[in-house]
């Protein structure tokens, strides 16, 4: 997976509890990218980052906020977990705005 | 929004053929297109890409066509084997964004 890790990889929570999901990369990219996956969406783009601070919304950016402290760290937060919100997230990576490397993925459920 | 679309969710095919994964997109400033691969379980994978001055890319037992006039391109899969079964997505972005936007997938089985 091109040195990128995320975690947790399950995890089960309560709507309305905050919820951080890490994306940790060992390449060096300068862009990193939240992606979520559901049934009949495909892939789509929560927030993305292109250097350290710099973050900017994606398509489906309401209910989730992200940081970006570090060059290898990507931090997705869920202020107020909601049921819409139970879905795999994958982390990406990309240097130059072409290929992006992803990650194995994280199988967040709100109940 | 952009719309990145494919025209079959599903395609079965036996071991040995050929496979044909279509693709359709709406943006016409799109100029660079990726074909992942994606094992259950697993995040996607890249397989290939190609640039809009480009109409054909090859890669190991793949290409890529691009037809820029109707806004389409395709994924050949050569002597398709039973570890080639995942789903299928391709995505587009232009050079003015930093986003990519990708179709639903299409989900491809490989009969021994």
């Amino acid at each position: 997976d091109a040195g990128i890790t995320q975690s947790p990889r399950h995890k089960v929570t309560e709507t309305g509890t905050p919820v951080t999901l890490r994306c940790h990369q060992t390449e060096n990219h300068r862009y990193m990218y939240w992606y979520r996956q559901d049934p009949g969406h495909g892939l789509r783009l929560i927030h993305y980052s292109y250097g350290v601070k710099d973050t900017d919304k994606g398509e489906v950016s309401d209910g989730y906020s992200v940081s970006r402290s570090k060059t290898e760290d990507f931090l997705l937060t869920l202020e107020s977990a909601t049921s819409s919100q139970t879905s795999v997230y994958f982390c990406a990576i990309s240097e130059n705005l072409a290929e992006q490397f992803f990650g194995p993925g994280t199988r967040l459920t709100v109940l | 929004g952009e719309s990145v679309g494919l025209h079959l969710p599903t395609l079965s095919v036996q071991e040995g053929d050929n496979s044909i994964i279509n693709c359709a997109y709406s943006n016409s400033a799109s100029d660079y297109f990726i074909w992942y691969k994606q094992e259950s379980g697993k995040g996607p994978q890249f397989i290939i890409d190609i640039r809009s001055n480009m109409d054909k890319r090859q890669g190991q037992r793949v290409t890529v066509l691009l037809n820029k006039t109707v806004k389409h391109l395709s994924l050949q899969i050569a002597a398709t084997q039973p570890g080639d079964s995942a789903v299928y997505f391709c995505a587009e972005s232009s050079n003015t964004g930093n986003q990519f936007y990708f179709g639903t997938g299409t989900s491809l089985t490989v009969i021994p």
